[in-house]
């Protein structure tokens, strides 16, 4: 049981670049969620999904799109990727909430820079 | 608004000593509260539910409703504490987790 994984673990772009992050899950989990982690700031939440064709925006939605066309992946685009969007992507996902097992289960990461 | 509040960026403590990360939140519904640990460069790992009551790595947190808390407590340090932990929030209605800007803990010799 792999849980989630991202990939890939380092990238560098450069300004202007486009790119997509990757993420699947084998938990059949119908939620998932991205969010970048930076220094002092915790994660913030960019998009999230309940399940396969619904997607929503999170608290830093801008400069980024997602799709969810399948219950297991969840991938991430940068659209024309900026020096700000250097960070630590994670991508999550859970069970529904009152379920005994209810919890995230996180990937193990991105490492973003953009140059 | 939904918010998580980790008063502290650092806790430093000696080996032995009582740890205790404070987390208070703002929520209408009915939370669920979770830590979560990063060691470093590591994935989050789940630390505790509020809903499970468990003790696991000797860390306990109790939510209290009247004050809005959730603190995470151990008794007595261990080096291999420390990390990053974040508490976060997560909404009735939804299924999103709110996170605290999390306490870096240093266990010191």
């Amino acid at each position: 049981n792999a849980g989630v994984t991202q990939t890939p673990k380092f990238q560098v772009l450069k300004t202007g670049q486009s790119m997509t992050l990757q993420c699947a899950q084998d938990m059949n989990h119908e939620y998932m969620s991205w969010y970048r982690q930076d220094p002092g700031m915790g994660l913030r939440l960019i998009h999230y999904s309940v399940g396969a064709g619904i997607t929503d925006q999170g608290e830093v939605p801008n400069g980024y799109n997602v799709s969810r066309s399948t219950t297991e992946d969840f991938p991430l685009r940068l659209l024309s990727a900026a020096p700000s969007q250097t960070s630590v992507y994670f991508c999550a996902s859970s069970s529904r909430p009152g379920d005994r097992d209810y919890g995230y289960t996180f990937g193990s990461g991105t490492r973003l820079t953009v140059v | 608004a939904q918010r998580v509040t980790q008063p502290e960026k650092l806790l430093s403590v000696f080996k032995g000593a009582p740890v205790e990360l404070k987390c208070n939140y703002s929520y209408s519904g009915s939370p669920e509260l979770f830590w979560y640990v990063q060691y470093s460069r590591q994935r989050l790992q789940l630390l505790l539910r509020h809903i499970s009551r468990e003790s696991i790595k000797g860390f306990t947190a109790d939510l209290n409703k009247g004050e809005t808390s959730f603190h995470l407590k151990k008794p007595f340090a261990q080096e291999e504490d420390s990390a990053m932990y974040y508490c976060a929030l997560g909404e009735d209605s939804s299924y999103k987790l709110i996170f605290g800007s999390g306490t870096r803990l240093l266990v010191r010799p």
